[in-house]
């Protein structure tokens, strides 16, 4: 079974500059999730998808980034425009549902730099 | 609010060695908790999980915990490390009910020696 896919693995830009990260959850996984991962850090939730409603966004910084999971199934995280502080692996992660007790599957992760 | 304190950013053993790494956590109710394993350049996989049942967990390549109500703990044990084991580990804690979302803690670096 093919795990949670991310690109790209890795992803340099200048700051101002735009940038998106794509993510194809485990098939059958109605719950997406994106989390942010600083350097010596845990990942803490961005965003949360359910199908193809967004729910508990509310560390999503929303002037400047963006997601959608249109149907429901792949999603994307667009930064516009990109700041220094941006710099982190942005991780996708799916369950099967929302429950608490969850697992939840990761993908790779993208890591960005910004300069 | 539920909030996990790992103790210790690097813990590093000798292999065949025990190993020990601790979670504390804070919950207002019984909580479930979580071990996941980030190796480098990979995502988190899950080591294990607590939802209420047996209160020693058994977990994937030879890892357990405890959990242990009156200490506010879940520490995570192998009893010989192996050098494969070396990666980041992550306890998390999320609570019955509903749809919560884990939090995780910092993170604890195990460093095996040869």
């Amino acid at each position: 079974e093919a795990g949670v896919v991310q690109s790209p693995r890795y992803k340099i830009i200048e700051k101002k500059q735009p940038v998106a990260f794509w993510c194809n959850p485990i098939s059958g996984h109605n719950t997406l999730y994106w989390y942010l991962q600083n350097l010596g850090q845990g990942p803490e939730l961005l965003i949360r998808y359910e199908n193809e409603e967004a729910v508990d966004d509310s560390q999503l910084p929303k002037d400047r980034f963006s997601a959608e999971r249109l149907k429901g199934v792949d999603s994307t995280l667009k930064i516009q425009p990109a700041e220094l502080g941006d710099s982190a692996v942005y991780l996708c992660a799916s369950s099967l549902g929302v429950a608490s007790q969850e697992t939840q599957y990761f993908g790779p992760g993208t890591r960005l730099l910004v300069l | 609010a539920q909030s996990v304190t790992q103790l210790g950013s690097h813990v590093s053993v000798s292999e065949g060695a025990l190993v020990l790494l601790r979670c504390n956590y804070s919950s207002s109710v019984p909580p479930y908790l979580f071990w996941y394993v980030q190796y480098p350049n990979q995502g988190l996989q899950l080591l294990l999980k607590y939802t209420s049942a047996a209160t020693l967990v058994k977990g994937i390549n030879g890892f357990e915990a405890e959990f242990k109500k009156s200490e506010t703990s879940f520490h995570l044990t192998k009893p010989s490390a192996h050098m494969s084991d070396a990666a980041e580990y992550f306890c998390a804690v999320s609570r019955p009910g509903g749809s919560y979302i884990p939090t995780f803690g910092r993170g604890t670096s195990l460093i095996v020696h040869p």
